[in-house]
């Protein structure tokens, strides 16, 4: 157990629908990434959050935003949902806000999006 | 996009072999890691090699380290049934972006 939190652990939706996914990272963590896994794209890195502010942005597509709260939980919310969005997506935790700094990041079990 | 591409895509060993993954990079590095996945399941973080070292120890995995080919190599010594999973190595960048980027990885099947 890694101490990451995700929910929910499976989702089915709609096209054209909006979702949130949730994220509890590891008691201490400051920051959250958000990673997107396809099989035709494999793992990207989407965004990161440290303590409350947005620090690293990759593929993130417009339609999704993020943002992380007073508590540190962070939410992923995915609009006008498209079938290509289908995908694991995974949060991840680590205690400092530099990823070169921090080392490793912890990952929860990730919450699996399907659009119909 | 990927920053790092393992090789190969899929490996299938018997038990007690030893599994060896590589990983070619495109930038400088400020570190490599590398982190396992089972199935479905979150990645789980295995083992992190520094721009300035070579070559690390853990348990039965070793890794090495060669930033003038831009490359890592993870070796798994007496492999186990359990050992089966994928492996991802991951970098993150000294310049730039400086967010975790993994590659594709390597699906490891050990045969009982």
């Amino acid at each position: 157990d890694s101490g990451v939190t995700q929910t929910p652990k499976h989702l089915i939706t709609a096209t054209g629908q909006r979702v949130t996914l949730r994220c509890s990272p590891r008691s201490g963590d400051l920051s959250v990434y958000w990673y997107q896994q396809s099989l035709d794209q494999g793992l990207q890195f989407l965004i990161q959050y440290y303590n409350g502010e947005e620090r690293a942005k990759g593929n993130i597509l417009e339609r999704f935003s993020a943002q992380q709260f007073p508590d540190l939980h962070s939410e992923l919310n995915l609009s006008s949902l498209e079938l290509g969005d289908s995908a694991l997506y995974f949060c991840a935790s680590s205690v400092a806000g530099q990823v070169s700094n921090t080392g490793e990041l912890f990952f929860g079990e990730g919450s699996r999006l399907t659009v119909l | 996009s990927q920053q790092g591409e393992e090789d190969p895509q899929a490996l299938s060993i018997q038990e007690g072999e030893n599994a060896t993954m590589n990983c070619s990079y495109k930038t400088s590095i400020n570190n490599l890691q590398w982190y396992r996945q089972n199935s479905g399941r979150g990645l789980v973080h295995l083992i992190l090699i520094r721009s300035n070292e070579r070559e690390k120890h853990s348990g039965r995995l070793r890794v090495t380290l060669d930033t003038s080919k831009k490359s890592s190599s993870l070796l798994i010594t007496a492999s186990r049934a359990a050992d089966t999973a994928s492996y991802f190595c991951a970098t993150v960048s000294d310049t730039g972006r400086r967010a975790l980027t993994f590659g594709s990885g390597t699906r490891l099947q050990v045969q009982p």
